[in-house]
This record gives structure tokens, C-alpha cells and sequence, in this order.
């Protein structure tokens, strides 16, 4: 079974703050994503990575950042995390080309 | 860059009716057509795909169309029962994923 797995399931954390996400697949997939998800939103690319060390912008990409220092681990960045950033944000992987995508659990975040 | 539409955002349906669920995209170039099923408090995961040389696949109660041509995809679920009850994902496939906005789909007994 592919596992990716989200560090936390909720965090709650003050504005200002540095707030980092993690995501671990254990597929060797190239493709890793993060998505933020809101009501009546749909799933909203921040970031996406097609190899080690590459990163594209996505559609929202602004306030946040990301590193992929190994093929198996996709960081999410809040350089300092503000109110209008509280959601849930699903990480995701696969393999390179047009399959399935498989998604970690989701983090809510919560920013006070 | 690429826009899913989907359509409708909420639907309900009696126990035992079809339900269907429509998308459209905007670039020809897209591949790959997946949809994903999120129950509540869960993650996403693929219920049925398709690619862009099928015009149609089924996998028991569940298939999905598209047309090419007017760049629209369509899933349909026969014989709904409550478990079916979730937010549905429409997505098309060009070097990333493009995901319509979801269905919350309510299935009443």
C-alpha cells in the first residue's frame, strides 16, 4: 500500500510564527504536491516538485515556501504564518506523467 | 494554464437513483481525467480515471465518460446507496493536477 504521511493531523499556531509542514511518501514517487483545501474552494496548488531540489509555483503560491532535500520528503513553509492562512492542507505524490495521485491525511491548521 | 469547472456543487438523490456529476476543461492538451472520492474528516482517494484515447469506462456501479471534443467529462453512479454520501473531485492532468471545486453529494435513505 503507498502510505504518504502528513507530520501532524492539527496544529494550532500564533500569527508570526514559522509554521513547517512535513510530507513523507514511501513510494519513490517523483511528483510531490501541496494543496490547500477550502470550503466550496475545491484543492488549491501551492507548490508542486518533480525531482529532488525542483519546485514550481502553483496557483497560490504567495506567503509560503517549500523544500525537497530528498525524494521522499516535501516540506511545506509558512514564513510566518497569518490568519488567512488557517486550512487544510493535503500533501500528495506519484509518478511522473499522467497516474494516480495519492494523498497524506491532511493537516488542519488553525492560526491565532 | 488549465481551468477545471465542476458541476453541480451539492446534489441529492434518493437511495437507488443515478447521480451525475459534470466537469469541463479548458486545454485540449490534458491526459489523464481522474476522479477522487473524499468522505468526511478523510483523505481523497481515486475512485475511477480515464485517459484521453477512452471514451468511456466502467468499474461496477461507477463510470465515467469524455468527450474530447468538448473538452467535458462525466461521472456516473447508478444505484446510489448512503455510503456513496461524500465530496466528489473532477481533476484533468497537465504536468500537474487542475481539480474542479468538488460535489458534496448526500445520498438519503
Amino acid at each position: 500500500d503507498v502510505k504518504v504521511t502528513q507530520s501532524s493531523r492539527y496544529l494550532v499556531k500564533r500569527t508570526g510564527e514559522k509554521v513547517f509542514l512535513e510530507c513523507v511518501q514511501d513510494m519513490d514517487h517523483e511528483n510531490m504536491f501541496w494543496y490547500r483545501q477550502d470550503p466550496g474552494l475545491g484543492l488549491r496548488l501551492i507548490y508542486f516538485s518533480y525531482d529532488v531540489k525542483m519546485k514550481e509555483k502553483g496557483d497560490i503560491p504567495e506567503g509560503y515556501s517549500v523544500s525537497r532535500e530528498k525524494k521522499e520528503r516535501f516540506s511545506l513553509i509558512l514564513e510566518s504564518a497569518s490568519t488567512n492562512q488557517t486550512s487544510m492542507y493535503l500533501c500528495a505524490s506519484s509518478f511522473r506523467g499522467n497516474t494516480e495521485a495519492f494523498f497524506g491525511q491532511g493537516t488542519r491548521l488553525t492560526v491565532v | 494554464g488549465e481551468n477545471v469547472e465542476q458541476h453541480p456543487s451539492t446534489l441529492s438523490v434518493q437511495e437507488g437513483d443515478s447521480a451525475v456529476i459534470k466537469c469541463t476543461y479548458s486545454d485540449s492538451a490534458s491526459n489523464y481525467f481522474p476522479w477522487y472520492k473524499q468522505e468526511l474528516g478523510k483523505r481523497p482517494q481515486l475512485i475511477i480515471d480515464i485517459r484521453s484515447n477512452v471514451g468511456e469506462k466502467k468499474d461496477q456501479r461507477i463510470a465515467v465518460t469524455l468527450n474530447k471534443t468538448a473538452k467535458h467529462f462525466s461521472l456516473h453512479i447508478t444505484e446510489t446507496q448512503p455510503e456513496d454520501s461524500a465530496v466528489y473531485f473532477c481533476a484533468a492532468f497537465i504536468n500537474q493536477f487542475y481539480f474542479g471545486t468538488g460535489t458534496s453529494l448526500t445520498v438519503i435513505p
